[in-house]
Formats: structure tokens, C-alpha cells, sequence
């Protein structure tokens, strides 16, 4: 599987657009990129994926650049609850691997 | 609705005790999965199974053990050989094409050894 790189840590304001950046330079041509959240002891949650296209659900938006080297994940309105640790993941078959992810925390 | 229920949330255990953590779905997911988690970093991969009465292992498989005789049922026995094995425990399950939304994942199960 390809390896991620994300910062460790970030800060946004309650209200304001999030963007998550994440660097997979080594993707393969068949690898998804995918992004969950893990609020404080609780069980990751799927938030969005896609392949080449940009994708939107009611959650979040995924920018995948046209090299797929890089993502972004975008929280367009953040919350309080959106404070969590994000995962960037690229996957091809069954196994995901997690890695540290980026430690988001919504300021009021 | 269906989900994936760990049990039980909490679960203290002696030295050189065998524990054994229990994971039900109801999803009808093909693929179950568990993980690792100790404080402040990312999910490691202890075994992981796409059928029953088959499993692999993952990453850090040293003292653990696993079964699958039901498509619901994945339970993680902590061995004592496990020599550190207080941590947060995930179990996940998929359907087994990567096109689709991934994995659905339990409430954890957190493991102090005392």
C-alpha cells in the first residue's frame, strides 16, 4: 500500500472551511484514497473516498489532484464536534492501515 | 440497524491471563478486521479474516488468536505470550470490494492488564 504523509496537528475556526491536506506521491493507478475521523475513544468513521474525481457527500469534499499524488479533504462549515483526529488512507484490497493522522481541533 | 458491537467496553485482566474480546455484525460484511490502538497513535492490524474458517495474520499477530466458524462473529483472544497488552482493541468489518465505502467499525473495547 502506498504511505501517506499528513500533518501532525491543526487548528480552524468554528464556522470556517477545514482543508486536510495529505501527500501519497507513491499511489498506485488503482489505489482509493480515503479519509475517516476518530473522535476521542471511539471507533473510526468512513467520511468520503474516490479515485480520480472530486467527490462530495453531506460530510465533507475530497480534491484529489490531477497527478494523484496529493488530496485534500475539505470541511466546508467546521463545528465543535468536528474536533477529531482525521486519517488519510489509500487502499486497494481488504486492509486499510491507519497511520497517526492529523489532529484537528474546531475553535470557537 | 445494523452495526458492530464490541463487548465490553471495558475489560481488566491479570498478569498471565487469557482474555478473550468478542465481535458480532449484522451487516452481512464478508471481511472482519482487528486493530490496535495505543494512546496517541494510529491503528496497527492484529488479524484480519475475508472468510469463514479463515484467517491471516497482520502486522503485530504475536500473541494473539483469532476465530471464524460464524460470517457474524469474530472474537480476539489476548494470550498471555501478549507481553503488552493493555490498549484500545477495534474490530471492523467490510464487504470485499475496495470500491466501496470501506470499513464499518465497533466502539473499541479498552484492555487494562492489572
Amino acid at each position: 500500500d502506498a504511505k501517506t504523509t499528513q500533518p501532525t496537528s491543526m487548528d480552524c475556526a468554528e464556522g470556517r472551511a477545514a482543508n486536510l491536506p495529505c501527500n501519497h506521491s507513491t499511489i498506485s493507478g488503482n489505489e482509493y484514497v480515503y479519509w475517516y475521523r476518530q473522535i476521542h475513544s471511539q471507533g473510526p468513521q468512513y467520511i468520503i473516498h474516490g479515485l480520480k474525481n472530486n467527490e462530495t457527500n453531506e460530510m465533507a469534499s475530497l480534491i484529489i489532484t490531477e497527478d494523484r499524488k496529493s488530496s485534500t479533504l475539505i470541511l466546508p462549515h467546521a463545528t465543535l464536534r468536528d474536533t477529531a483526529v482525521y486519517y488519510c488512507i489509500v487502499r486497494f484490497d481488504y486492509k486499510l492501515s491507519f497511520g497517526a493522522g492529523t489532529t484537528v481541533t474546531v475553535r470557537a | 440497524d445494523g452495526g458492530i458491537t464490541q463487548s465490553p467496553k471495558y475489560l481488566f485482566r491479570k498478569e498471565g491471563q487469557n482474555v478473550t474480546l468478542s465481535c458480532e455484525q449484522n451487516l452481512n460484511h464478508d471481511a472482519m478486521y482487528w486493530y490496535r490502538q495505543d494512546p496517541g497513535q494510529g491503528l496497527r492490524l492484529i488479524y484480519y479474516s475475508q472468510i469463514v474458517n479463515d484467517f491471516q495474520k497482520g502486522d503485530i499477530a504475536e500473541g494473539y488468536s483469532v476465530s471464524r466458524e460464524k460470517k457474524e462473529s469474530f472474537p480476539l483472544t489476548v494470550t498471555s505470550a501478549q507481553k503488552n497488552p493493555t490498549a484500545f482493541y477495534l474490530c471492523a468489518s467490510s464487504i470485499d470490494q475496495p470500491t466501496d465505502y470501506g470499513y464499518t467499525f465497533g466502539s473499541g473495547t479498552r484492555l487494562t492488564v492489572v
